[in-house]
């Protein structure tokens, strides 16, 4: 069964103050792994989608990677705005998208 | 270009009772999913249509069920509501089976 688990589940950072959430899975057979954020009330909103071990998209102040267990997303000098809880997915053969719980990201200015 | 369009995005319903939802995916997009998203079991995926066939489901009771029309647009439906379908209820469409997908801003269930 596909698995997706992200860490941290919660991470406070001053403006700035540069870091990475972790992403890893165990997929068969992977198709592709999404990166979404998604804001309080909204639905999520597409940021990336990897294909392959090491494939890298940068995006602004985020840049996400892939290995074969696991992405990163990395965030430069975040500023209050990038507040958010990011979303990863994996698709592999199913085509089911499984989500994992999701990383809260808190920048106090 | 017009998004995801979800309705209705708020809603509380009884015990017992019926609810319907419904969808119209982004222009020319073919497949649409659903989505449960709670707080503590996160985004759970309820379905996928594409051409108005179900290709994909998830571990859901058969109390929840969807469908999708000629134009693409998308209902689902839940029976017999239980206070556990409490929850943000996501639309996605994309232009294949295998693409990218984007999300509606969902519709908020309550089950009092």
């Amino acid at each position: 069964e596909d698995q997706v688990t992200q860490s941290p589940e919660a991470l406070r950072l001053q403006e700035g103050e540069s870091s990475s959430l972790n992403c890893s899975y165990t997929v068969s057979g992977l198709r592709g792994l999404f990166w979404y954020r998604q804001d309080p009330g909204k639905g999520p909103e597409f940021l990336f989608t990897l294909y392959s071990a090491g494939e890298e998209k940068e995006k602004e102040r985020l840049k996400a990677t892939l290995t074969k267990k696991e992405s990163f997303l990395h965030i430069t000098a975040p500023k209050p705005e990038d507040s958010a809880t990011y979303l990863c997915a994996v698709q592999g053969g199913s085509e089911k998208l499984v989500f994992g719980k999701g990383t809260k990201l808190t920048v106090n200015p | 270009k017009a998004g995801v369009t979800q309705t209705p995005r708020y809603l509380i319903k009884t015990r017992g009772q019926q609810v319907t939802l419904s969808c119209s995916p982004i222009s020319g997009h073919r497949s649409v999913s659903w989505y449960q998203q709670t707080p503590g079991q996160g985004l759970q995926f309820l379905f996928e249509y594409f051409s108005e066939t179900q290709r994909n489901k998830g571990n859901f009771p058969g109390r929840f069920s969807g469908r999708q029309f000629s134009n693409s647009r998308s209902e689902m439906n839940v029976s017999t509501l239980e206070l556990g379908d409490s929850a943000l209820y996501l639309c996605a469409s994309s232009l294949e089976q295998r693409n990218t997908i984007y999300f509606g801003e969902g519709s908020w269930l309550t089950v009092v």
